[in-house]
């Protein structure tokens, strides 16, 4: 069974870069079918879709976010990862990691979320 | 960008009672890339139903997707009390790739 868990910084200051990465357990990262995402969720807010990045290595972001987000791979350890930089107090969210499955364009398996707060 | 509106914010129910939540696109969705999760208090989202009325493993069958091209409809037959949580539809849009959530419904307790 596939198990996903992000690990980063639960605070940032303004303007710096937040930094998670997430490690998947359970199965290959290299797996074809699969896409691995970031997912954010501002306090008492809705989700928001950060981006992903294909097992091939091929990333798609939001486009509001794009011009600040890296998703990467780390095949030897099994784990990708999100840098978002020039953060702001409106970054400050849940971060979520999740496999989506290209074939059906769903996220099945979540991570269970990480708080990120950005303040000086 | 497509844009995913629910309707209503929030849904004030008993259990036993029929849930209908709706949400609807801007532009037409393919119904094969259009999710619905189920979100509770302090956890991440769970996966109900994929390609519009697909159940996802281990989602019991009161739970049920419907709709095509701009108007697609989460029922949950007979509400549990474990069912009150809040609702997201997403959908998938290849050109360019990009994924959109709907904004919520909470379905409540009256």
């Amino acid at each position: 069974q596939l198990q996903l868990q992000e690990s980063g910084s639960g605070l940032v200051k303004p303007s710096q870069t937040l930094s998670l990465t997430c490690a998947v357990s359970g199965g290959s990262i290299s797996s074809g079918g699969y896409s691995w995402s970031w997912i954010r969720q501002p306090p008492g807010k809705g989700l928001e879709w950060i981006g992903y990045i294909y097992h091939s290595g091929s990333t798609y972001y939001n486009p509001s976010l794009k011009s600040r987000v890296t998703i990467s791979v780390d095949r030897s350890k099994n784990q990708f990862s999100l840098k978002l930089s020039s953060v702001t107090a409106a970054d400050t969210a849940v971060y979520y990691c999740a496999s989506y499955i290209v074939v059906v364009g769903a996220f099945d398996i979540w991570g269970q979320g990480t708080m990120v707060t950005v303040s000086s | 960008e497509i844009v995913l509106t629910q309707s209503p914010g929030t849904l004030s129910l008993s259990p036993g009672e029929r849930a209908t939540l709706s949400c609807r696109a801007s532009q037409s969705v393919s119904s094969s890339y259009l999710a619905w999760y189920q979100q509770k208090p302090g956890q991440a989202p769970r996966l109900l139903i994929y390609g519009a009325s697909s159940r996802a493993t281990g989602i019991p069958d009161r739970f049920s997707g419907s709709g095509s091209g701009t108007d697609f409809t989460l029922t949950i037959s007979r509400l549990e009390p474990e069912d009150f949580a809040v609702y997201y539809c997403q959908q998938y849009g290849s050109s360019p790739p990009a994924l959109t959530f709907g904004g919520g419904t909470k379905v409540e307790i009256k």
